[in-house]
């Protein structure tokens, strides 16, 4: 299998404060990392594509200056909530995408509240 | 209009039966199909997935998928309340690995 983790699981954090969310694919390289959101009740919402080495490519709607997005190696990718605000509260996944593999394995998830 | 249609449920069966779950596709291009399991509070976890017309068989799971009818359904057979769950169907349109997720059906199975 492929194991992928996420940290933190969850946090709280005050209005304003930006949070930073890791996820490391700790037994395979990973040259794509999709960043997902989830809001409950509702379906998982991709977000934004990264491939190592170069820019995020982000969803209709996704603002990239508020949610940064860095992967600067085959394992490991970072989102940054920016400033978060309490509409920000959400599910967070990381999914990196095994070469030459097209099924996507999770991160256990951040679940993020923002007060 | 969505791209991927799945109902919310719940969806109740009894220990032991068969859970069907079903979901339905807009992009006749998909071309790779996917069912996943998600707890509450937690990430989905894959169960199976599907490239071709027919069956596809996993243990207790069985994956059918129809391109005509841009249709695909999961079948769990002697279904245990451990399968209490929310089940998204996913599909590639072949964009990059890209999946467009459906909004889950809430399996619960009853003692």
């Amino acid at each position: 299998g492929a194991v992928v983790s996420q940290h933190p699981s969850w946090v709280i954090c005050k209005s304003g404060t930006s949070v930073k969310i890791e996820c490391r694919s700790l037994d395979f390289q990973a040259t794509t990392m999709f960043w997902y959101r989830q809001f409950p009740k509702q379906s998982l919402m991709l977000m934004a594509t990264s491939n190592e080495g170069s820019k995020a490519t982000y969803e209709q709607g996704v603002e990239k200056d508020k949610f940064l997005i860095n992967h600067a190696s085959l394992t490991l990718s970072t989102l940054t909530v920016t400033s978060a605000h309490p509409e920000d509260s959400s599910f967070y996944i990381c999914s990196p995408l095994r070469t030459g593999d097209e099924k996507l394995f999770f991160g256990s998830g951040t679940q993020l509240s923002v007060l | 209009q969505k791209e991927v249609e799945q109902n919310s449920g719940p969806l109740s069966v009894p220990e032991g039966a068969i859970a069907s779950l079903n979901c339905t596709y807009s992009d006749r291009v998909s071309q790779s199909f996917f069912w996943y399991r998600q707890y509450s509070g937690k990430s989905p976890e894959l169960i199976m997935s599907i490239y071709s017309n027919g069956d596809k068989e996993d243990g207790r799971f069985t994956a059918q998928l129809n391109k005509a009818s841009q249709y695909v359904s999961l079948l769990i057979r002697d279904s245990q309340p451990s399968d209490s769950a929310t089940y998204l169907c996913a599909v590639n349109t072949g964009t990059a690995s890209k999946l467009t997720f459906g909004t889950g059906t809430r399996l619960q199975v009853t003692l």
